[in-house]
């Protein structure tokens, strides 16, 4: 079946406008995450969704990222007023978590988001 | 707070060497652990997990044990393949709730032929 999809694959944008990172997740899956990779570096959790519950945004880095997933599906991370320290890989993944131990997330292949 | 850290890369090898890539953790309690793997061109996907001290999770000829005492989770294989090549990640959930995953910096691993 169709695995995690993300939208664009790469996005280069100038510094100070806003950009929006798609994701899809895999049909079924009820939870979905969101990373940021940067050059070197390992994944930094960035947001969880699960289900109807409030999503956790513990790993946001500041007030200009926001995400939202509507339907319980597709996902959109927003990034208001880009700088260039927010030049990474964004990646996004999905589970179908029955509980904390098993589970086992499924990733897309990110979008390379570079801020001139 | 919780963390993970992992030994620098890259780690070059020649095929068939035994591989040890050492990972350690910070974090209260029993935490679930893993190691992920990313091939070149390719999305990260799980390598293997364990769930508590002393288990020991295996797949394609990588095994890690669950070290409680050393608060570790090396992943280790026999002999290496040129495509094992890939870079590889290793991960915790906390046992404090929800399902956020603290990575590992990720460890670039290069098998010469």
């Amino acid at each position: 079946g169709a695995g995690v999809s993300q939208s664009p694959s790469n996005k280069v944008t100038e510094k100070g406008k806003d950009v929006e990172l798609r994701c899809d997740p895999i049909s079924g899956h009820t939870a979905l995450y969101w990373y940021r990779q940067s050059l070197g570096q390992g994944l930094e959790f960035l947001i969880y969704f699960q289900g109807n519950s409030a999503p956790d945004k513990s790993g946001l880095p500041s007030d200009r990222f926001s995400a939202e997933r509507t339907g319980g599906s597709v996902s959109t991370l927003t990034i208001q007023r880009t700088q260039q320290e927010d030049s990474a890989v964004y990646l996004c993944a999905s589970s179908y978590p029955r509980d904390r131990v098993t589970d086992t997330q499924y990733f897309g292949p990110g979008t390379r988001l570079t801020v001139l | 707070g919780n963390s993970v850290t992992q030994m620098e890369g890259p780690v070059t090898l020649s095929e068939e060497a035994f591989l040890t890539i050492n990972c350690t953790y910070t974090a209260t309690g029993y935490p679930s652990l893993f190691w992920y793997v990313q091939y070149p061109g390719e999305g990260l996907q799980l390598l293997l997990k364990a769930t508590k001290a002393d288990d020991k999770g295996s797949n394609k000829g990588f095994e890690a044990t669950y070290r409680k005492e050393t608060t570790s989770f090396h992943l280790e294989k026999g002999s290496v393949q040129v495509s094992d090549s890939a870079v590889y990640f290793c991960a915790l959930i906390p046992n404090t709730g929800g399902f956020k995953t603290i990575f590992g910096a990720g460890t670039r691993l290069f098998v010469k032929a």
